[in-house]
């Protein structure tokens, strides 16, 4: 069983609508969880991130986060043509002892919105 | 400047060649990580950082070694690589405290190892 997993998609929606992509993951210690754009030959650009159950909101995006059935979700309201990118989840495994964390990343849903 | 900066933004090299790669961070944090990104394949964490100490080695071959002089550098440096080296390299950084401790990445270095 993968730590995180994502469908790779390509998950397409048209313009206006709302994009739901969806991530589970293995480790129940699992204490924080992230999301990020990556644009094609661009790095990774953090957009969400959330550790407490319940929803969170920043604009258009709202981060879900299930610790219960160990998913999180995230949902883009009014999708535009510069959504379509790969969204990258991570989660956040464990603490490193002497400092600094160990996310583990999954491989990404690819968006796409249509005209 | 701000955010995190790595250079070069691209790096051809031949297998028997020496290369670093650098990462410097303009956000006061006091963790650094280097990942590798290749095709298909999830984020690899490679190695990490805190108050310059090196405090996570993900099995990494010993053709890459890294380096942290200070909380805002740090440096990979590459020998006798191979071909499935190639791949993107990513610096990151984030502030440890408690709670939610999100990395910030770099532009990264687009390695082609020939």
């Amino acid at each position: 069983q993968k730590e995180v997993e994502q469908n790779s998609g390509p998950l397409s929606v048209p313009e206006g609508a709302i994009a739901s992509l969806n991530c589970t993951y293995s480790d129940r210690g699992s204490q924080s969880f992230f999301w990020y754009r990556q644009y094609s030959g661009k790095s990774p650009e953090l957009i969400m991130f959330i550790y407490s159950n319940g929803d969170k909101e920043d604009g258009r995006f709202t981060a879900q986060l299930n610790k219960a059935s160990q998913y999180v979700s995230l949902l883009i309201r009014d999708s535009q043509p510069s959504d379509s990118a790969t969204y990258l989840c991570a989660v956040n495994i464990r603490k490193l002892t002497g400092g600094g964390n160990k996310l583990t990343f999954g491989t990404g849903t690819q968006l796409k919105v249509e005209l | 400047e701000t955010g995190v900066t790595q250079t070069p933004r691209h790096l051809v090299m031949g297998m028997t060649n020496k290369k670093s790669l650098k990462c410097e961070q303009h956000l006061g944090h006091n963790a650094m990580y280097w990942y590798k990104q290749s095709a298909k394949k999830p984020l690899e964490l490679m190695f990490v950082y805190s108050l310059e100490e090196r405090v996570e080695n993900n099995s990494v071959p010993s053709r890459f070694s890294p380096e942290c002089p200070n909380s805002s550098h740090l440096f990979l440096h590459l020998h006798t690589l191979q071909p499935e080296d190639s791949a993107l390299y990513l610096c990151a950084s984030s502030q440890d405290r408690v709670g939610a401790n999100e990395q910030y990445f770099g532009p990264g270095t687009r390695l082609t190892v020939t």
